[in-house]
C-alpha cells in the first residue's frame, strides 16, 4: 500500500514558466512534508517543507501548498529554470514511538525544463 | 555540502559476497537514518539511530542486514552473502528534527 503518490512519471515545461509537481498522500498520522531534488547518481536535495499546521511555505522560487483536508500538496516552482531538470521527491514523516522522523517518500516525478 | 560523506561511492560484488558501507557525519549529529532505493522508486527507510543507539529497524531490514554506530559518530551498514534483489543506492542521512540530509549513496551492484 503506497502511502504517498506522485500520480506524474513526468513532466515537461519551457523556461521561464510555471512547474506544478504534485503529490498525494493517505496516512492521516503524517504531520510533515518535504520535498527533495535528486540528480542522477546523486543523494536527494532538501528543497522545502511544511509542517501540517500551515497551509503555504515559500521559499525564493519554491513554493510549496498542503491541502490537509484533501490529502495533498504541490510544489510550484517559477520561474522555471533549465537546471531545475531533475526528479522530484515528496515525502511525509509523522514522529514514530521510538523517537525516529522516518520518511515515506512517493515515487517521484521527473522534470524537465526545456529552454 | 550536505553534511554527510559516503564510502564507497560505488561497489560492485558477486552474489555471495558480504559488502560494508560507511556512512561520516561531518559534524556529530545525533539522529542518523540509512535508506535504500532502488530503481524506478523513492527511498525507502531501513534503519534508525539516536547516538549510538539502534532504535528503529524496518521489516526491510532482513537478518542479513545489520548496521552499527559505534560512539555515536560514523556508521556502518553490513549485508551478508548478498543478493542480487540487494542491488540499490544506499543513502545515509542525518536528521534535524523533521528534516533530513541526505549523503551522495553508495551505489551497489550484485552481479
Amino acid at each position: 500500500d503506497q502511502q504517498v503518490k506522485q500520480n506524474s512519471p513526468s513532466l515537461s515545461v519551457q523556461e521561464g514558466r510555471i512547474s506544478i509537481l504534485n503529490c498525494d498522500y493517505t496516512n492521516s498520522m503524517f504531520d510533515y512534508f518535504l520535498w527533495y531534488k535528486k540528480y542522477p547518481a546523486e543523494g536527494p536535495t532538501f528543497l522545502i517543507s511544511i509542517s501540517s499546521i500551515k497551509d503555504k511555505n515559500e521559499d525564493g522560487r519554491f513554493t510549496v501548498f498542503l491541502n490537509k483536508s484533501a490529502k495533498h500538496l504541490s510544489l510550484h516552482i517559477v520561474p522555471s529554470q533549465p537546471g531545475d531538470s531533475a526528479v522530484y521527491f515528496c515525502a511525509a514523516s509523522a514522529l514514530s514511538g521510538a523517537g525516529s522522523y522516518q520518511l515515506t517518500f512517493g515515487k517521484g516525478t521527473k522534470l524537465s525544463v526545456i529552454p | 555540502d550536505t553534511g554527510v560523506s559516503q564510502d564507497p561511492r560505488h561497489k560492485i560484488t558477486k552474489r555471495g559476497q558480504n559488502v560494508t558501507f560507511r556512512c561520516d557525519p561531518i559534524s556529530e549529529h545525533n539522529r542518523l537514518y540509512w535508506y535504500r532505493q532502488t530503481l524506478g522508486q523513492g527511498p525507502e527507510f531501513l534503519t534508525y539511530f539516536q547516538n549510538e543507539a539502534q532504535l528503529e529497524k524496518s521489516r526491510l531490514l532482513s537478518d542479513r542486514f545489520s548496521a552499527e554506530r559505534p560512539k555515536g559518530s560514523f556508521s556502518t551498514l553490513e549485508i551478508q552473502r548478498t543478493e542480487q534483489g540487494d542491488s540499490a543506492m544506499y543513502l545515509c542521512a542525518w536528521g534535524e528534527g523533521n528534516e533530513q540530509f541526505f549523503g551522495p549513496g553508495t551505489r551497489l551492484t550484485v552481479l
